[in-house]
C-alpha cells in the first residue's frame, strides 16, 4: 500500500495570502487527486493532478484559484490562491494504487483555517 | 451528475446490536461503490468496495441496483467500530475519482 505524507499539516493564514500543500508518496503512481473536505461536508473532488501536464479541474474549481504541479511521479503541490474564510478546509491528496486493484489511499490531510 | 446520499449524520447503537448505514446513490453509468471509514485521529482509509464481495471486520455491503442502494451492515456492533463511516461512488473520466456521500458517524455504546 502507498503511504502518503502531507507538509504542513495544518496553517493559520491572512485572507489574500497564499498557501502551497505539499503531497509525496513513497512510490510511483500515475493518479494522485487533490480533495477539499469543507467542515461539515463530505469530501469534494477539485482536481486530478496529471504528470507532465494540466491538472484536470472539476466542476466548480479553477486552475487560477487551485494551481497544482505534479513534477514527477511521487509529489504533488497544490496552492490555495488569494485566500479567503471560505477557503477554510481540510485538503487531502490521494493515489490510487493500481497495483492494489486501484484502491484509493489517503494522506492525512492539511487543515487550513483562513483569518 | 453522480450523487451519494447518506441520510443520517449519526447512528448510535449498543454494543452487539445489528448496525445498518444507509447508502443511495444517483448515476447514469454503472456504479462502482465503496466505503471508506475513518476512526478518530486516523486517516481514510478504504473499508470494503462492491466488486469484492467480502467481508471485511465484519461488515458487508451488497449492492442493489434496482434500489440504488450500497447499505453497509454488520450483525453485531463492536466498541471499535466507533468511527466515520463514508461511502463513495467511482465515477469514469479518468482513474477512479470518487464522489463521497457525507458521512455518517458510528457510535457504538458499551
Amino acid at each position: 500500500s502507498a503511504v502518503i505524507s502531507q507538509k504542513p499539516s495544518r496553517d493559520i493564514c491572512q485572507r489574500g495570502t497564499s498557501l502551497t500543500i505539499q503531497c509525496q508518496v513513497d512510490s510511483q503512481v500515475t493518479m494522485m487527486f487533490w480533495y477539499r473536505q469543507q467542515p461539515g461536508q463530505s469530501l469534494t473532488l477539485i482536481a486530478t493532478a496529471n504528470q507532465g501536464s494540466e491538472a484536470t479541474y472539476e466542476s466548480g474549481f479553477v486552475i487560477d484559484k487551485f494551481p497544482i504541479s505534479r513534477p514527477n511521479l511521487t509529489f504533488s503541490t497544490l496552492t490555495v490562491s488569494n485566500m479567503s474564510p471560505e477557503d477554510s478546509s481540510i485538503y487531502l491528496c490521494s493515489v490510487e494504487d493500481q497495483t492494489g486493484g486501484d484502491e484509493q489511499f489517503f494522506g492525512p490531510g492539511t487543515r487550513l483555517t483562513v483569518l | 451528475a453522480q450523487r451519494v446520499t447518506q441520510p443520517e449524520k449519526l447512528l448510535s447503537v449498543f454494543k452487539g446490536a445489528p448496525v445498518e448505514l444507509k447508502c443511495n446513490y444517483s448515476y447514469s453509468g454503472s456504479p462502482e461503490l465503496f466505503w471508506y471509514v475513518q476512526y478518530s485521529r486516523q486517516r481514510l482509509q478504504l473499508l470494503l468496495r462492491h466488486i469484492s464481495r467480502e467481508s471485511i471486520k465484519g461488515f458487508t455491503a451488497d449492492l442493489n441496483k434496482g434500489e440504488t442502494s450500497f447499505h453497509l451492515k454488520k450483525p453485531f456492533a463492536q466498541e471499535e467500530d466507533s468511527a466515520m463511516y463514508y461511502c463513495a461512488l467511482a465515477f469514469t473520466g479518468g482513474g477512479n475519482k470518487l464522489t463521497f456521500g457525507t458521512g455518517t458517524q458510528l457510535k457504538v455504546e458499551l
